[in-house]
């Protein structure tokens, strides 16, 4: 159990536009879901924090305008990184956690903006 | 922010050697965990220590804690071909379970 998905597993778009990730709990209702960026050979930073229902937390430096997150119901977390530039090319991580339980990953989405 | 700092940053071994990668960490922790990744793919969670216990074991994987030296080891025994990836530790300070990871091992284990 807890399986944690994202969709797509890899996108290209060119600079400009918009690109929605999304992060689903499988088998179970995450009450929190987190959003992670890694960088080619660095570790994950996290980005942000989103309670079901409630708006998300931003880590310092993280623009909550350029990536927005929708996290709507008990098992669907979203990012929308806003006019995406190359420097937004990375990896986008999820992770799902249920109360008083572990963090369980998603597999990524490497975004490529040309 | 990244708080843990772990070493080597790259381990190259040989088939059925044994690797040691080091945590070490800031703040007061609730727990760390041990994740692996290969590249290119998510994390696959190896195992968890909390911060009341010193050592915990999980099939060939060793992992300790010493809360004084605020440090943590993994150790890998018999490593294969397939234990090729990067090893991150990650703490768990409590408060919203949020996770602070390590800049991670690149371990490379040679057939």
């Amino acid at each position: 159990g807890a399986v944690v998905s994202q969709h797509p597993s890899w996108v290209i778009c060119k600079s400009g536009t918009s690109v929605k990730i999304e992060c689903r709990s499988l088998d179970f209702q995450a009450t929190t879901m987190f959003w992670y960026r890694q960088f080619p050979k660095q570790s994950l930073m996290l980005m942000a924090t989103s309670n079901e229902g409630s708006k998300a937390t931003y880590e310092q430096g993280v623009e909550k305008d350029k990536f927005l997150i929708n996290h709507a119901s008990l098992t669907l977390s979203t990012l929308t990184v806003t006019s995406a530039h190359p420097e937004d090319s990375s990896f986008y991580i999820c992770s799902a956690r249920r109360t008083g339980d572990t963090q369980y990953f998603g597999p990524g989405t490497r975004l490529t903006v040309l | 922010s990244q708080q843990g700092e772990e070493d080597p940053q790259a381990l190259s071994i040989q088939e059925g050697e044994n690797a040691t990668m080091n945590c070490s960490y800031k703040t007061s922790i609730n727990n760390l965990q041990w994740y692996r990744q290969n590249s290119g793919r998510g994390l696959v969670h190896l195992i968890l220590i909390r911060s009341n216990e010193r050592e915990k074991h999980s099939g060939r994987l060793r992992v300790t804690l010493d809360t004084s030296k605020k440090s943590s080891s993994l150790l890998i025994t018999a490593s294969r071909a397939a234990d090729t990836a990067s090893y991150f530790c990650a703490t768990d300070a409590g408060s919203g379970s949020r996770l602070t990871f390590g800049e991670g091992t690149q371990l490379t284990v040679n057939p």
